[in-house]
């Protein structure tokens, strides 16, 4: 499965575009790429997913550059609410379950 | 609402009960999962089950036992637990493994005395 690294915490401010970013050097070929969110004492709720270029969604975009070795997931003008963890996971349709890594905290303030 | 419940909501047990935590799907869903996330920890995956049969048990200990009696039905069943199992207990499922969406219930709030 391949290794996913993700910033441990960042910060903005209400209306601001944030912008996170996820390594994955080694994915194969076969691998999808997505993105989960996480409240406080919840479980995870999925964001976004993609393959390569970009997608987007009523609440995010995520850009996938051509060699695919990372993924940046976009939340324009973020509000107080988007405070949360955000993960990135990276695998394909096989048995195996994907593995939720450490996660970004993202911090919105006023 | 997820489509994901899970009981109890909240757990206090003592090292020498035993109790169990269940998980229902009203998603058609074949695959179901048990993870625990600590304080401040990532999420760890602790069993899958696909179309009722165990296809992952990542390590866990023998205190926790997992029982899939159908696919739309997962439990978990604690004995002799220590306190360092105190934690939020999640399911999910999700249509088929690997990259499909997970949906997750509110989890289990497990506090081992």
């Amino acid at each position: 499965l391949a290794k996913t690294t993700q910033p441990i915490s960042m910060d903005s401010y209400e209306g601001q575009e944030v912008n996170i970013t996820c390594s994955h050097n080694n994915i194969a070929t076969n691998d999808y790429i997505t993105w989960y969110q996480q409240f406080p004492s919840q479980g995870p709720r999925f964001i976004i997913q993609g393959y390569k270029t970009k997608v987007t969604n009523e609440v995010a975009s995520l850009f996938i550059p051509a060699d695919r070795k990372s993924s940046t997931l976009s939340l324009p003008r973020v509000s107080l609410s988007d405070t949360a963890v955000y993960y990135c996971l990276v695998g394909d349709t096989g048995r195996r379950a994907l593995t939720f890594g450490s996660g970004t905290r993202l911090q919105v303030q006023p | 609402e997820t489509g994901v419940t899970q009981t109890p909501r909240h757990l206090v047990m003592g090292m020498t009960n035993k109790k169990s935590l269940k998980c229902e799907q009203h998603l058609g869903h074949n695959a179901m999962y048990w993870y625990k996330q600590s304080a401040k920890k990532p999420l760890e995956l602790m069993f899958v089950y696909n179309f009722k049969e165990q296809t992952e048990n990542n390590s866990v200990p023998s205190r926790f036992s997992p029982e899939c009696p159908n696919s739309s039905h997962l439990f978990l069943h604690l004995h002799t637990l220590q306190p360092e199992d105190s934690a939020l207990y999640l399911c999910a499922s999700s249509q088929g493994q690997g990259r499909n969406e997970q949906f997750f219930g509110p989890g289990t709030r497990l506090t081992v005395l």
